[in-house]
């Protein structure tokens, strides 16, 4: 059972947007702890997406954004592309657990 | 160019034990604060524990699963990150990478594969 909350897949297909939920509570995402989204496919390394709720590393398409409300946070991705057909991890910190915590994974599928 | 590369893992009986290393190039490793996270086969990511900087005090934390059995180092003038892993079990079978964190730009290695079986 993970700390933070996301739905286990979800699916759009070329040129949509999809969404993806991460749901804390009141000791980590609704403390202000920065939340950070991170992207891996299958077999490879987890890659930073979105750090610090909102802000995109050089390189990663502006299509990608992040944001929080409260305990909970949501990554954006517009004009959904097949190359975003991943897994996406949520991560914060927790106080009561002195560390990170990540939420469950989210397997995106590109219809 | 930023490199993490991990190495060390194999496969150990419950019980044992087992030392990861990350030596870490591009960046200014004693400036960093580092931490492990690892991936069991087909499941998410779990965070391992970190170590500070030392002119942030060098200290480390460590997830309740690991506590007191693992150990996370750094030489600085190595520039190399350790994980001593002790009295290992079954469910620490996993990849294990190492990371600067999305503190530090969100370098990760490309893993080593630990696996816990008799």
């Amino acid at each position: 059972q993970s700390v933070l909350t996301q739905p286990p897949s979800v699916s759009g297909a070329p040129g949509q947007r999809v969404t993806i939920s991460c749901t804390g509570s009141s000791s980590n995402i609704g403390a202000g702890y920065d939340v950070h989204w991170y992207q891996q496919v299958p077999g490879t390394a987890p890659k930073l997406l979105i750090y610090a709720n909102n802000n995109r590393p050089s390189g990663v398409p502006d299509r990608f954004s992040g944001s929080t409300s409260g305990t909970s946070a949501s990554l954006a991705i517009n004009g959904l592309q097949a190359e975003d057909e991943a897994d996406y991890y949520c991560q914060s910190s927790d106080s009561g657990l002195s560390g990170w915590v990540f939420g469950g994974g989210t397997k995106l599928t590109v219809l | 160019e930023v490199e993490l590369v991990e190495s060390g893992g194999g496969l150990v009986e419950p019980g044992g034990s087992l030392r990861l290393t990350c030596v870490v190039s591009g960046i200014t490793f004693r400036n960093a604060w580092m931490s492990w996270v690892r991936q069991a086969p087909g499941k998410g990511l779990e965070w391992v524990g970190r170590i500070k900087s030392k002119t942030s005090g060098g200290t480390t934390d460590y997830a309740a699963p690991v506590k007191g059995r693992f150990t996370i180092s750094r030489d600085d003038s190595r520039d190399t990150l350790f994980l001593q892993m002790d009295s290992l079990k079954v469910e620490d079978s996993a990849v294990y990478y190492c990371t600067t964190g999305p503190g530090g730009k969100g370098y990760w290695g490309q893993g080593t594969l630990v696996t816990v079986s008799s």
